[in-house]
């Protein structure tokens, strides 16, 4: 595998339902961020990790919880979402303090329901 | 005002034809500007990033900075239907790690 990966690409969850996304990259890199992609609305930053440690959290509300065990691997576990929520989630990651050149993962595609 | 103006488009060319896409952005303080290309079902990928005001070329791609009007572009030469994608812009300021991101502009090159 390279570059940065994401499972799984496609998810339809119901809003009682409890879900996990994750994310790897193989790049080496440091940083690594959460960010949602909705039809017509800028790419927004979720959350930022660096070298682990959550540094960034954009106002995100509580049924959206990332975990990062370690530099490579980043998780969003989602719980009682909704509706609104279904969105493209987008996983990317960079060397810290490079965000400008940072990788995208290829998304995985959500439907609340 | 947004801080950050894109035409979403959809714009469509015909092979061969320059393309010309465009932000518009209203804080000064930008400095770093990028333009990511995202194709159907995947991530954004950069495709070409600078600093400050000026030109930058890469292949049959220019980036093109005005800061005095705030205004930025990207040229596309001898378009191809592998062209064919959403363009993003981001910018970010200096000292500041957030990017902020255009909607995007859908092309879609004709063959």
């Amino acid at each position: 595998e390279t570059g940065v990966t994401q499972t799984p690409r496609h998810l339809v969850m119901g809003m009682t339902n409890k879900k996990s996304l994750k994310c790897e990259q193989h790049l080496g890199h440091n940083a690594m961020y959460w960010y949602k992609q909705s039809a017509k609305k800028p790419l927004e930053l979720m959350f930022v990790y660096n070298f682990k440690e959550q540094t960034e959290n954009n106002s995100v509300p509580s049924r959206f919880s990332p975990e990062c065990p370690n530099s490579s691997h980043l998780f969003l576990h989602l719980h009682t979402l909704q509706p609104e929520d279904s969105a493209l989630y987008l996983c990317a990651s960079s060397q810290v303090g490079q965000r400008e050149t940072q990788y995208f993962g290829p998304g995985t595609r959500l439907l609340v329901l | 005002q947004k801080e950050v103006e894109q035409d979403p488009g959809p714009l469509s060319v015909p092979e061969g034809a320059i393309v010309s896409l465009n932000c518009t952005y209203s804080n000064s303080a930008f400095q770093y500007f990028m333009w990511y290309r995202q194709y159907s079902r995947k991530g954004p990928e950069l495709l070409m990033y600078t600093y400050s005001s000026g030109n930058k070329e890469d292949g049959r791609f220019t980036a093109q900075v005005d800061k005095s009007s705030k205004y930025i572009s990207l040229f596309i030469r001898d378009s191809q239907p592998s062209d064919s994608a959403t363009y993003l812009c981001a910018m970010s300021a200096q000292g500041n790690e957030k990017l902020t991101f255009g909607t995007g502009t859908r092309l879609t090159i004709i063959p």
